[in-house]
């Protein structure tokens, strides 16, 4: 059975606070790792899409890294602001079925 | 990005009876149609893979009878829960795009059925 795991569960932080979470996978079959942002009464909504091992990939203030070999990913949100609060969902594609496999996120508020 | 638009965006309905949900791409041909459900405190389960013109592909332990999954064209794909029971009642939502391809996939905004 896969599994994908996200820590923390949740978090609260200060704005301006610079904070990260991680997400663990299988490393075995690996074929890519998504990241999304999910607010309240929202569609998810993509970050980043990574596949290669020690790809680092940045949108703004928010980046992201991925180990393969050892299985995890972290997502960093640098200056955190009241609307980065949101779901942070990972999911992971082992590639041969070609379906998302989804850790339960972590929930960050950022307090003003 | 694609816009995924889903409907309704909350229903409640009667034990017996059945809903349907709406999943249309605005922008986007949607080949595939993945459809979820979520449970409180759990992960996005994927449910069934919807492909246009074709049946759809259903996880184990889904009820093909029970989730009734229409993709007739490349903008809309209908989530049918028949004969709908109270442990039916979760979060439902539909997501599209090339996951073989490795890009993103873009979601509808969710469906929240409550059966009474």
């Amino acid at each position: 059975i896969l599994n994908v795991e996200q820590s923390p569960q949740s978090l609260h932080v200060q704005e301006g606070d610079s904070t990260n979470f991680t997400c663990s996978f299988p490393s075995s079959n690996f074929y890519a790792l998504h990241w999304y942002r999910w607010e309240t009464a929202k569609s998810p909504e993509a970050l980043f899409v990574m596949t290669l091992n020690g790809d680092e990939k940045k949108k703004g203030r928010i980046s992201a890294t991925l180990n393969t070999k050892e299985g995890y990913s972290y997502l960093y949100i640098k200056g955190s602001q009241p609307e980065d609060s949101a779901t942070y969902l990972c999911a992971f594609n082992a590639g041969n079925n070609r379906k998302l496999i989804w850790g339960l996120g972590t929930s960050l508020a950022v307090n003003p | 990005g694609a816009v995924v638009s889903q409907h309704p965006s909350r229903v409640i309905c009667k034990s017996g009876t059945s809903v349907k949900i709406e999943c249309r791409s605005l922008d986007f041909q949607a080949t595939t149609m993945f459809w979820y459900r979520q449970f409180p405190k759990k992960s996005l389960m994927l449910m069934a893979t919807s492909n246009e013109g074709s049946k759809a592909t259903y996880e184990q332990g889904v009820e093909k009878d029970k989730f009734l999954i229409n993709h007739a064209s490349l903008t809309l794909s209908t989530l049918t829960v028949t004969s709908a029971h109270p442990e039916d009642s979760s979060f439902y939502i539909c997501s599209t795009g090339r996951i073989k391809q490795n890009t993103e996939a873009f979601f509808g905004q969710g469906t929240r059925l409550t059966v009474v």
